[in-house]
């Protein structure tokens, strides 16, 4: 099984600022099958990125997604009061597993 | 756009069998590009995928090793909608289930609660 950790926990950032969440897997993800998602409270997750880099419909663009193989990351360009939510990663390449998530939550 | 609805029970006593649904609209269970999937989310596992179904000429399911044994994940076509079975439950399966369409999950059911206690 491939796990992934995510990094930091907890990121304390003030509005326009530009946040860099980090996704480590401990294998390879192949074909870059990665994808993140923001959640926010008494709601499901919702899909930012798939294949490590392609934004889903309807995603702004100052979400951007990058890297292969086993280090990934979701850069946040300038914070909006809205994206302050809890951040997973998601492999899809070997079965299907999620990071334990950041908190992207307000300085 | 995909819609996803769920329905079943929130409250499930040990050692019972956990039924949701989920039907779709806005695609069909059977189509050859997608995937249909059951996820759980609790504090103590965080989010989990537990399985999926999918139609390539024919149905195919796979699940997560962790609830292999116990897990079946079924299609019905004429309702255009897929099912959870989750049998032998206990307190750790306490948690909000969702299902979910693709790989990237492009689309999500609203979740549900489900405790499993007497």
């Amino acid at each position: 099984e491939i796990v992934l950790t995510q990094s930091p926990g907890t990121l304390s950032l003030s509005p326009g600022e530009r946040a860099a969440l980090s996704c480590r897997a401990s294998q390879s993800v192949s074909n870059s099958h990665l994808a993140w998602y923001q959640q926010k409270p008494g709601q499901a997750p919702r899909l930012l990125i798939y294949g490590a880099s392609s934004r889903a419909t309807g995603i702004p663009d100052r979400f951007s997604g990058s890297g292969s193989g086993t280090d990934f990351t979701l850069t946040i360009s300038r914070l909006e009061p809205e994206d302050f939510a809890v951040y997973f990663c998601q492999q899809y390449a070997s079965s299907h597993t999620f990071g334990q998530g950041t908190r992207l939550e307000i300085k | 756009q995909v819609q996803l609805q769920q329905s079943g029970p929130g409250l499930v006593k040990p050692s019972q069998t956990l039924s949701l649904t989920c039907a779709i609209s806005g695609d069909s269970v059977s189509s050859n590009n997608a995937a249909w999937n059951w996820i759980r989310q609790s504090p103590s596992r965080g989010l989990e995928w537990l399985g999926r179904t999918y139609y390539r000429s024919k149905w195919y399911s796979d699940y997560a090793v962790s609830v292999k044994s116990r897990i079946t994940i079924n299609s019905d076509t004429s309702k255009n909608q897929f099912s959870l079975q989750l049998s032998s439950v206990t307190p750790e399966d306490t948690a909000v289930y969702y299902c979910t369409r693709g790989w990237g999950y492009t689309s999500w059911g609203q979740g549900t609660l489900v405790t499993v206690s007497s």
